[in-house]
């Protein structure tokens, strides 16, 4: 996990709350994704950023919002927690490019909706 | 979104025993990475591979890009119990630095 701090670590909420979960790093890489992990789903990309400002949506975004307004940062907001939003959320982080990208992750982020 | 197929689901092995494990895919990928998982953590990489026909070794574990492109091969050699966890393999298809991942093979090594 070095590099790379999320917030919170775990998290209870009720249902039509605003959640937000932060991503921090410290690698001044370029890409920064945010990805969730469910039992027989493996782990989904939900949505990523390869710049300031610059995100785009993943194969899950629905029900879901970021930003990424300096390098280190990147936030994701769940504007109104479903249960179906009940997993762990992983932030990962990759330097870009072709023929040396890698993803190294976050620690992870439990989020439960009651 | 892509689909990656990772078999098997899960191995029960005796330790000093040998693992194969595979990853497929319907379309092509330029970039392989495998990576473990232990309970409550996030996922360490294992071994990257970038070129097809690649294999590349990591200690006891080894890794293959197929030559068709939409494949990947992972093998621990010797298992030993703390080899024990879920084992991923994830694809870049180059479309954005957008990595797949396979649901994972859970892997538990009897001493």
């Amino acid at each position: 996990d070095a590099g790379i701090t999320q917030s919170p670590r775990h998290k209870v909420t009720e249902t039509g709350t605003p959640v937000t979960l932060r991503c921090h790093q410290t690698e001044n890489h370029r890409y920064m994704y945010w990805y969730r992990q469910d039992p027989g789903h493996g782990l989904r990309l939900i949505h990523y950023s390869y710049g300031v400002k610059d995100t785009d949506k993943g194969e899950v975004s629905d029900g879901y919002s970021v930003s990424r307004s300096k390098t280190e940062d990147f936030l994701l907001t769940l504007e109104s927690a479903t249960s179906s939003q009940t997993s762990v959320y992983f932030c990962a982080i990759g330097a870009g490019g072709s023929g040396a990208n890698v993803l190294t992750f976050g620690a992870g982020s439990r989020l439960t909706v009651l | 979104g892509q689909q990656l197929n990772q078999s098997p689901q899960s191995m029960f092995i005796q330790e000093g025993e040998d693992v194969s494990m595979n990853c497929t895919s319907s379309s092509i990928f330029n970039t392989w990475l495998w990576y473990k998982q232990d309970p409550g953590e996030g996922p360490v990489l294992l071994i990257a591979l970038y070129k097809a026909g690649e294999l590349t070794s990591n200690g006891r574990l080894t890794a293959q890009f197929g030559i068709t492109r939409k494949d990947s091969f992972l093998n621990i050699s010797a298992s030993i119990p703390s080899d024990v966890g879920i084992y991923f393999c994830a694809g870049d298809p180059n479309t954005g630095n957008q990595f797949y991942f396979g649901t994972g093979t859970s892997l538990t090594v009897i001493p």
